[in-house]
């Protein structure tokens, strides 16, 4: 059974550009959530995914935004770069019929803005 | 506004001897309280949580946490510490309220455990 996985896992990208990021759930989940871990802190809440649609956000400008596709897949759009950022950016996968209590989390991708 | 705080940035402990680990929480209401571990370039695997009931919650790998409500503290511990616990844990809280019934975490800023033999 495959867990939580996200590519790329590494990225190097340049101030301005857009980046795009991808992560499959664990095998019947349904729900897929959005960290970003900064150098040296803990995961900050990006937003929330269930049936296609944003659920629920987090303190992150608009330049952030996701999708959900149909076999609950995920991306995390990332516009006009800034150095800040750079950071390890994990997904998390959960169940809706479970009480979303236990989150997975994938290895993450590590995005450097230069 | 929920937030989790643990106090120490590194915990030193020889193999073999107890391992705490502090967190403090703030929350409106009754809280879910989760312990998360990262390991180096890897993603944060679950070890436990609290819901409801037993204060005492065990969880993967010999650990266990201690939900104290008058305190608002949920310390995780292990009997006995091994070199392969080195590590970074971080502690999550989500509230139970409407607004968090979808699962945002909040974590705390991570405490690294040193294991020595």
């Amino acid at each position: 059974d495959a867990g939580v996985t996200q590519s790329p896992t590494h990225l190097i990208k340049t101030r301005g550009q857009q980046v795009t990021l991808r992560c499959s759930p664990k095998s019947g989940h349904d729900t897929v959530s959005w960290y970003q871990q900064a150098l040296g802190q803990g995961p900050q809440f990006i937003f929330q995914y269930y049936e296609e649609e944003e659920r629920q956000r987090g303190n992150f400008p608009d330049r952030f935004s996701g999708h959900q596709f149909p076999n609950y897949s995920s991306e995390l759009n990332v516009n006009a770069l800034l150095l800040g950022d750079s950071a390890l950016y994990l997904c998390a996968s959960s169940s809706s019929s479970g009480g979303i209590y236990e989150q997975y989390f994938g290895p993450g991708t590590r995005l450097t803005v230069t | 506004a929920q937030s989790v705080a643990q106090p120490e940035d590194q915990v030193n402990v020889a193999e073999g001897n107890p391992l705490t680990v502090k967190c403090t929480y703030s929350v409106s209401g009754n809280p879910y309280l989760f312990w998360y571990v990262q390991y180096p370039n890897r993603g944060l695997q679950f070890l436990l949580k609290y819901i409801t009931g037993d204060n005492l919650v065990k969880g993967s790998y010999g650990f266990e946490a201690e939900f104290n409500k008058s305190q608002t503290s949920f310390h995780l511990k292990k009997p006995s510490a091994l070199v392969s616990d080195s590590a970074l844990y971080f502690c999550a809280v989500r509230g139970r309220a409407a607004a968090d019934s979808w699962g945002k975490l909040q974590f705390g800023a991570g405490t690294q455990v040193v294991v020595t033999p």
